[in-house]
């Protein structure tokens, strides 16, 4: 069974840093590019970043580029959202999932998302 | 980006009615488009990819069509379980973007 289990959000001030982490199990996690996707609370879906299979490709939406960084652990099964410079309009539910077939651009199985609040 | 326009933002229907929602895209993006349905709390289940592939598992009372910049989501006689909202997604450009959703509500 595929799982994808979201970890590392909490309440934040603006500025600060979070790294986000989601381990995926159940299927062979170097064979596929994995995405972070996000929903402001009331709001709708917003893809924020994805990643090649081997890390060698990345893409970001334009709000989060230069202050996100999407990474991978292939060996740990694990995929990573490094957050700086966060701001009162980054507050979400963070998901992870999984993008199949490989490099198409639709995903197939989600986490149950990880809050990130940013407030003073 | 390419923008995505759903409508209705809300539709109401009783069971057994059938629902269309349509997707609309700024630009042309052939058949790259995927359909969502999310409930309160849940994350987002794939039901459609590539415009009219239904996911495995999908019950089939869901259907989509079209291409270009046009695109439909029908359900055949809604179901108790199908209140919810539903989602386009494009896949044809960077960024990948969402309509802002619609929401299916019970009359």
């Amino acid at each position: 069974e595929v799982q994808l289990v979201e970890s590392g959000g909490g309440l934040v001030q603006p500025g600060g840093s979070l790294r986000l982490s989601c381990a995926a199990s159940g299927f062979t996690f170097s064979t596929n590019w994995m995405s972070w996707v996000r929903q402001a609370p009331g709001k709708g879906l917003e893809w924020v970043a994805n990643i090649k299979q081997d890390g060698s490709e990345k893409y970001y939406v334009d709000s989060v580029k230069g202050r996100f960084t999407i990474s991978r652990d292939n060996a740990k099964n694990s995929l990573y959202l490094q957050m700086n410079s966060l701001r009162a309009e980054d507050t979400a539910v963070y998901y992870c999932a999984r993008e199949s077939p490989p490099g198409f651009g639709y995903f197939d199985y989600w986490g149950q998302g990880t809050l990130v609040t940013v407030s003073s | 980006d390419i923008q995505m326009t759903q409508s209705p933002s809300t539709l109401s229907a009783s069971v057994g009615d059938r629902v269309t929602i349509t997707c609309r895209a700024s630009q042309s993006i052939n058949s790259w488009l995927a359909w969502y349905q999310q409930k309160p709390g849940k994350a987002p289940k794939l039901l459609i990819y590539k415009a009219s592939g239904l996911e495995s598992g999908v019950p089939s009372r869901f259907s989509g069509s079209g291409s270009g910049t046009e695109f439909t989501l029908t359900i055949s006689s809604l179901q108790p379980d199908d209140f919810a909202t539903y989602y386009c997604q494009q896949y044809n450009y960077y960024s990948w973007t969402f309509g802002q959703g619609t929401k299916v509500e019970i009359k």
